[in-house]
Formats: structure tokens, sequence, C-alpha cells
């Protein structure tokens, strides 16, 4: 079974400088990776996807991630940190075919001014 | 606009009742999805449901139910066997695997 970690439970980082929230994987084979973004007291939004292909993803709000397969991680980057992106952010891992979506168990983003 | 509807929003529940937490989506997805989010835990699969009329145990159905009489509604009971209920309830969807849509959740709180 697939499974997900996030090493890091809060980070804080300074508004301007870049970002970068580890995410590692346990899956037979290539699975497809996800990374999303919680708001206190809101659901998940999709900020970008892995599902074959080009190893660097761009997704939304100006993230991207990089795909690295001998590594088995997911790393999610910004190069430059909006108050705004103060949240909670999750990694998740699908199989292919229908297969659950697993979680980590997210990391808190912090930015002060 | 499409989407998935959630409600209510908050929910308190006394002690041995139980609690049916709504979900509607209008995606026309097949599948839907319930988790349950503690703090420092992530989220966790309770049940989901790929057909009408057909769903299965996720990762800690234990004190939950679900049915699936329509593709656009996915309702979660809790019931009084759930022993620690307060939780945040997020629902989802999808066509198939793949991307999800949420719902914006339902805090539930044991008064």
């Amino acid at each position: 079974a697939q499974s997900v970690t996030q090493p890091d439970i809060h980070i804080t980082v300074s508004e301007g400088a870049s970002l970068e929230l580890r995410c590692n994987y346990s899956y037979g084979a290539t699975p497809y990776l996800f990374w999303y973004v919680q708001s206190p007291g809101q659901g998940l939004q999709l900020l970008l996807k892995y599902f074959s292909g080009d190893t660097l993803v761009q997704g939304i709000k100006g993230f991207e991630a990089e795909f690295k397969r001998s590594q088995s991680s997911f790393n999610l980057r910004k190069p430059s940190v909006h108050w705004s992106d103060a949240a909670e952010y999750f990694c998740a891992v699908q199989g292919t075919g229908f297969q659950k979506l697993v979680f980590g168990t997210g990391t808190r983003l912090l930015v002060s001014p | 606009d499409g989407g998935i509807t959630q409600s209510p929003k908050y929910l308190f529940r006394k002690e041995g009742q139980n609690v049916t937490l709504s979900c509607e989506q209008n995606l026309n997805h097949d599948a839907m999805y319930w988790y349950r989010q503690d703090p420092g835990q992530g989220l966790r699969l309770i049940y989901y449901s790929q057909i009408v009329n057909d769903f299965q145990k996720g990762d800690i159905a234990e004190g939950y139910s679900v049915s699936r009489e329509k593709k656009e509604s996915f309702p979660l009971t809790v019931t009084s066997a759930q022993k620690n209920p307060t939780a945040f309830y997020l629902c989802a969807s999808s066509i198939g695997s793949g991307l999800y849509t949420f719902g914006s959740g339902t805090r539930l709180t044991v008064v």
C-alpha cells in the first residue's frame, strides 16, 4: 500500500523568501502525486499534480514541484512567498487504476513579515 | 457553477446521538469519498463509493455508515458507536481515479 511522509510539521518563512516543502512517498511503481493547500476551516484546493512526463510540474499561485524517482520525493517549491500563502499543505499519492488517495500529515506554513 | 456542497458547516452532537452529514455534488462524478481530519493526522479515509448503490470501507469506518442511493449524494452518519467523533469532516468526489474536488467541510463537535 502506498504511504506519504511529510517530515516537517511546521515551517516558518519570511515574506519574499523561497520555500521548499518536503514530501516522500512509498509505492512500488510510479504513482500519481498531488499537492493540496488548505486554509483554516476550509476544504482542500489542488495546487498541482504529477501523472507522467516532465518531472518538473507547474501549478497555481506560482508553485512548482519536482518528481525525483530515485529519492521517492515530490517536493513543493515557491521562489518568493507571500503572506497569503500561509496555510496547511498536504502531499498525496495515488496508485494507478482506481485506488484511494493517501495523504501525508500536512505541513503548516507560517509567513513572517 | 459545479461543485460539492457540504452541510451543515458546524454540527453539535450530544453523547449517544446519531447525526448525519450531507454531501451533494453536481459535477457528475462517479466516485465520492468521506475523510476525517484531526490535527496532526492528515486526512483519513472513512468510506468511499465508486458507483451508485455500492460503497467500501476506508481505513477508519468503525462507528460510521453511508449510503449512495443517488449519484449526486453521499451522506455520512456518525453513529453513537463512534467514541471520538469530534473532528473536521471532508467530502470529495472524482471521475474514477484522478483529480479530487473537495467540499468546504463540516466541523462536528460533541457537547
